[in-house]
C-alpha cells in the first residue's frame, strides 16, 4: 500500500529553467509534507516542508505547493542549477499505528539539470 | 560538529552471518530511526525508538533487531533471517515527536551479501 507516490522516476531540465517535481498521497490524515534531496551514497538532507493547513511555502529558489482536495503536492525549483541534480524524495508525516509520528516516503524522482 | 555517524560505510557479509550496523548521534535527539533504501522503492522504515530502552517495529522489521541502551546510540543488527539484506541502510534522528516530522540522516551504510 503505497501511501505516498512519485510517479516520475526521472526528470531532465535545462539549467535556468523551472523544475517541477510531483507527489501524490492517499492518506488525508497526514499533517506535514516534506521534501528531501539525496546525492548518491549519502543520506537525504531536508529541503523544505509544508503544513497541511497551508497551500504554499517558499524558501529561496524552492517553493512547495499543496492541493489538499487533489491530495497532491509539488516542488518548484527556479532557476534550476547543476547542483540541483539529485534524487528528490517526497515524505508525509502522520501518526503510526502506535500513535507516534512517522514519515512515509515516496519512491523518489531523479532530477538531472542539463547545462 | 553535531551530526549522525554511521559505520561502517561499506560492509560485506556471507550468507548466514549476522551483522551489526552502528549509528551514533550527538544532537541530543530523543527519537532515532532505521530506514532501508532499495532501488525504485524509496525509504522504508525498519525500526524506530522514541526514547531510551524503548523501540517499535516499522514496516519491514522482520529479520532485524535493534537496541537503545543509550540516548546517542541505536545499533541495527541484520540477522540471517533477513531474506534479502543487500541494501543501503540509513539511520536518522529527530528532536521530538509531534513536530513537523523532519529527520536528520546519517551518511548511510551499504551492506552487500556475498
Amino acid at each position: 500500500d503505497q501511501q505516498v507516490k512519485q510517479n516520475s522516476p526521472s526528470l531532465s531540465v535545462q539549467e535556468g529553467r523551472i523544475s517541477i517535481l510531483n507527489c501524490d498521497y492517499t492518506n488525508s490524515m497526514f499533517d506535514y509534507f516534506l521534501w528531501y534531496k539525496k546525492y548518491p551514497a549519502e543520506g537525504p538532507t531536508f529541503l523544505i516542508s509544508i503544513s497541511s493547513i497551508k497551500d504554499k511555502n517558499e524558501d529561496g529558489r524552492f517553493t512547495v505547493f499543496l492541493n489538499k482536495s487533489a491530495k497532491h503536492l509539488s516542488l518548484h525549483i527556479v532557476p534550476s542549477q547543476p547542483g540541483d541534480s539529485a534524487v528528490y524524495f517526497c515524505a508525509a508525516s502522520g501518526l503510526s499505528n502506535f500513535g507516534n509520528e512517522k514519515l512515509t516516503f515516496g519512491t523518489g524522482t531523479r532530477l538531472t539539470i542539463i547545462p | 560538529d553535531g551530526g549522525i555517524t554511521q559505520s561502517p560505510k561499506y560492509l560485506f557479509r556471507k550468507e548466514g552471518q549476522n551483522v551489526t550496523l552502528s549509528c551514533e548521534q550527538n544532537l541530543n535527539h530523543d527519537a532515532m530511526y532505521w530506514y532501508r533504501q532499495d532501488p525504485g522503492q524509496g525509504l522504508r522504515l525498519i525500526y524506530y525508538s522514541q526514547i531510551v530502552n524503548d523501540f517499535q517495529k516499522g514496516d519491514i522489521a522482520e529479520g532485524y533487531s535493534v537496541s537503545r541502551e543509550k540516548k546517542e546510540s541505536f545499533p541495527l543488527t541484520v540477522t540471517s533471517a533477513q531474506k534479502n539484506p543487500t541494501a543501503f541502510y540509513l539511520c536518522a534522528s529527530s528532536p521530538r515527536t509531534g513536530g513537523t516530522g523532519e529527520l536528520f540522516f546519517g551518511e548511510g551504510s551499504r551492506l552487500t551479501v556475498l
